[in-house]
């Protein structure tokens, strides 16, 4: 059982444009949501994170909405740049979980100059 | 300040065998947890140690256990390894309160990716 889902594998966008990443999750637990990116051969680096009690985190190019009726968020990149290509991971954990993170599988963002 | 070290970065094991990965957390950091990436997919949370004590586990078998050392570096070991266990180990390490409503970010480092034929 999948708890966060991203339904996009793969996303391409041209540069200076804006990318939007999706994901939607099913635990109404979740209280705290990341947005991590990944290069090969490196560990994830965070992104951007965003509390339950806000609808929207903002730094820099990066915004993260957070729609809990829907149980959806979705990360906005603008404009994108070529190094944004990477792989996009979500994650959520729940304060009364010991902060374990529950990733999606990842879209993977090409941005083509 | 320096980041999230793990070692090696790289290994291979047959079938059976046991494996060991060391993890150095970020300076000021005192939790860190595990997490496997196979190929193509997210990564799972294995386990959290929080000042010493295991803080929560994921859904893995007993043959993976780990430590946390008094200077918040990790270990983690697998026993009987499977050839599923092959796959990317990330460790992540964050500053945690024992208090309720202390939201963490955690971060990764670069991994060890573990073949196991």
């Amino acid at each position: 059982d999948q708890q966060v889902k991203q339904n996009s594998p793969s996303l391409s966008v041209q540069e200076g444009r804006i990318s939007i990443l999706n994901c939607d999750y099913t635990n109404s637990m979740f209280d705290y949501f990341l947005w991590y990116k990944k290069y090969p051969a490196e560990g994830p680096t965070f992104l951007i994170s965003i509390s339950s009690i806000k609808d929207k985190n903002e730094d820099g190019r990066f915004t993260v909405f957070l729609n809990k009726s829907a149980k959806h968020l979705s990360l906005h990149i603008v404009p994108s740049q070529p190094g944004d290509s990477a792989v996009y991971f979500c994650a959520a954990s729940a304060n009364n979980a010991g902060n374990m993170l529950t990733f999606g599988g990842g879209t993977r963002l090409m941005v083509k100059p | 300040e320096t980041g999230v070290t793990q070692s090696p970065t790289h290994l291979i094991k047959t079938r059976g065998q046991q494996v060991t990965l060391r993890c150095s957390s970020q300076s000021g950091h005192n939790t860190v947890s595990w997490y496997q990436q196979a190929l193509g997919q997210g990564p799972q949370f294995i386990f959290q140690y929080y000042r010493e004590e295991e803080n929560g586990r994921g859904n893995f078998p007993p043959r993976f256990s780990g430590l946390q050392f008094p200077n918040y570096s990790s270990e983690l070991n697998v026993n009987a390894l499977e050839l599923d266990d092959s796959a990317l180990y990330l460790c992540a390490s964050s500053f945690g309160t024992s208090g309720i409503g202390y939201q963490e970010t955690q971060y990764f480092g670069p991994g060890t990716r573990l073949l196991v034929l």
